[in-house]
């Protein structure tokens, strides 16, 4: 299996700054990488697709980079809402796998 | 608009078989989205346990695939998961989730049903 890591675990930052996270693969995964927003008692969000497209509806505060087994979440002006926690998923392989979330609140 | 909602039992006993429906509405299950079923639990965090084609194809995750059945019910746009010889380590929120075209994301999931294995 390819095995996602993430980092920070969690992170807590004040509104309007900006928040990194990163996400790596176990292998090369080209740009085969999703990621996802949770919130208590919710199922996980699609955000971003294909490593740095943004889903449709989603602010395009959030935005994906990287490419190969390093990856980053990019949120720039963080906002109340934002308060999540945040997942990497691969699929370059099956199974399919997801990192163990970063969780983000405001400071 | 695609909705899932899953349902079934969220109490079953150890060495048992867990079973769960996924109900589709918005869109025909015969589409060519895959449909796929993904747990969460505090020891193991978000865990993809396998998909299925409405031809029938599947493919599972190799940690549950001796004990998992995944199956697909077109007259009633709905998909369905069985997990048997539960254990404790099974308890979880299940969740159901659309992935379009087999492009390997989940766009459209159910909301998530709690299951515990206990006696």
């Amino acid at each position: 299996d390819i095995q996602m890591t993430q980092s920070p675990s969690s992170l807590s930052a004040s509104v309007r700054d900006t928040v990194t996270i990163t996400c790596q693969a176990s292998q090369d995964i080209s740009n085969y990488l999703n990621w996802y927003q949770q919130k208590p008692g919710k199922a996980p969000k699609l955000l971003i697709y294909d490593a740095s497209k943004l889903e449709t509806g989603v602010p395009s505060r959030f935005t994906g980079g990287g490419f190969g087994t390093h990856f980053t979440l990019t949120i720039y002006s963080l906002q109340p809402e934002d308060i999540a926690t945040y997942y990497c998923q691969q699929f370059g392989d099956l199974p399919r796998t997801f990192g163990p979330g970063t969780k983000v609140d405001i400071k | 608009q695609v909705q899932l909602q899953e349902s079934g039992p969220g109490l079953v006993k150890p060495s048992g078989t867990l079973s769960l429906t996924c109900a589709v509405s918005g869109v025909s299950i015969s589409s060519g989205d895959w449909w796929t079923w993904v747990r969460q639990s505090p020891g193991r965090g978000l865990e993809w346990i396998g998909e299925i084609y409405h031809t029938g194809r599947t493919n599972y995750n190799p940690s549950l695939k001796r004990r998992v059945t995944v199956s697909v019910d077109r007259s009633k746009n709905q998909f369905s998961l069985n997990l048997n010889s539960v254990t404790a380590a099974d308890t979880a929120v299940y969740f159901c989730a659309r992935d379009p075209a087999n492009t390997g994301r989940f766009d459209f999931w159910g909301q998530g049903v709690l299951v515990t294995v206990s006696s």
